[in-house]
């Protein structure tokens, strides 16, 4: 089974430039998460969708950061204008539909992202 | 306060050693609980689930206490291929939301 896709792996931008990455879900995973993961700490969720709709966006800068999943398939998150702080790596995951509360995440190996 | 909270780190022991983390939440309305394991720039992925009944997976154990907020994992006989970060990590509810601890680094040496 494939797993999460992400893409680019790596991206080094300056600040206040745009970025957007992309994921792409484990096939028939009604639920996908984006995380940020700052050095030193856990990933933080930044967006929760459940099939196109946001099911929770409560830590999104949503002054800066935006995402979509217009098909309910892959998704994107943009940055505009990065700062300095958002250096970070960006986690996809992926979930079967929320029916229990116990359903493992799988995750995508991350885009690396540096603002200089 | 963070809603959960982990031992500082790092471990540094030797091979073989026996290894305990320990975990804390703050939200009472937590419902599962999990440790995940990350290897050095890689993604996280899923160690072990966490039940009130205590659960073991070969070298691994993991315990909760619901009363007193507190998660712990075990690892017994450790190997150089345990040497990752341990993170704590609690659902806090229907919509299957993750809220993960800053990690614990585990260097199991030679």
């Amino acid at each position: 089974e494939a797993g999460v896709a992400q893409s680019p792996r790596y991206k080094i931008i300056e600040k206040r430039q745009s970025v957007a990455f992309w994921c792409n879900p484990i096939s028939g995973h009604a639920t996908l998460y984006w995380y940020q993961q700052i050095l030193g700490q856990g990933p933080k969720l930044l967006i929760q969708f459940q099939n196109n709709g946001v099911v929770d966006d409560s830590q999104l800068p949503k002054d800066r950061f935006s995402a979509e999943r217009l098909k309910g398939v892959d998704s994107t998150l943009k940055i505009q204008p990065a700062k300095l702080e958002d250096s970070a790596v960006y986690l996809c995951a992926s979930s079967p539909i929320n029916r229990d509360s116990l359903y493992e995440q799988y995750f995508g190996p991350g885009t690396r992202l540096t603002v200089t | 306060r963070k809603e959960v909270e982990q031992d500082p780190g790092p471990f540094n022991v030797p091979e073989g050693a026996t290894v305990a983390f320990n975990c804390t939440y703050s939200n009472s309305a937590s419902q599962s609980f999990f440790w995940y394991r990350q290897d050095c720039r890689k993604e996280p992925k899923l160690l072990m689930s966490v039940y009130s009944s205590g659960n073991e997976d070969g070298r691994f154990t993991a315990q909760l206490n619901r009363a007193s907020q507190y998660i712990s994992l075990l690892i017994r006989d450790s190997k150089l291929s345990d040497s990752a970060t341990y993170l704590c990590v609690v659902n806090r509810g229907a919509t299957n939301k993750l809220i993960f601890g800053t990690g614990t680094l585990l260097a199991v040496q030679p």
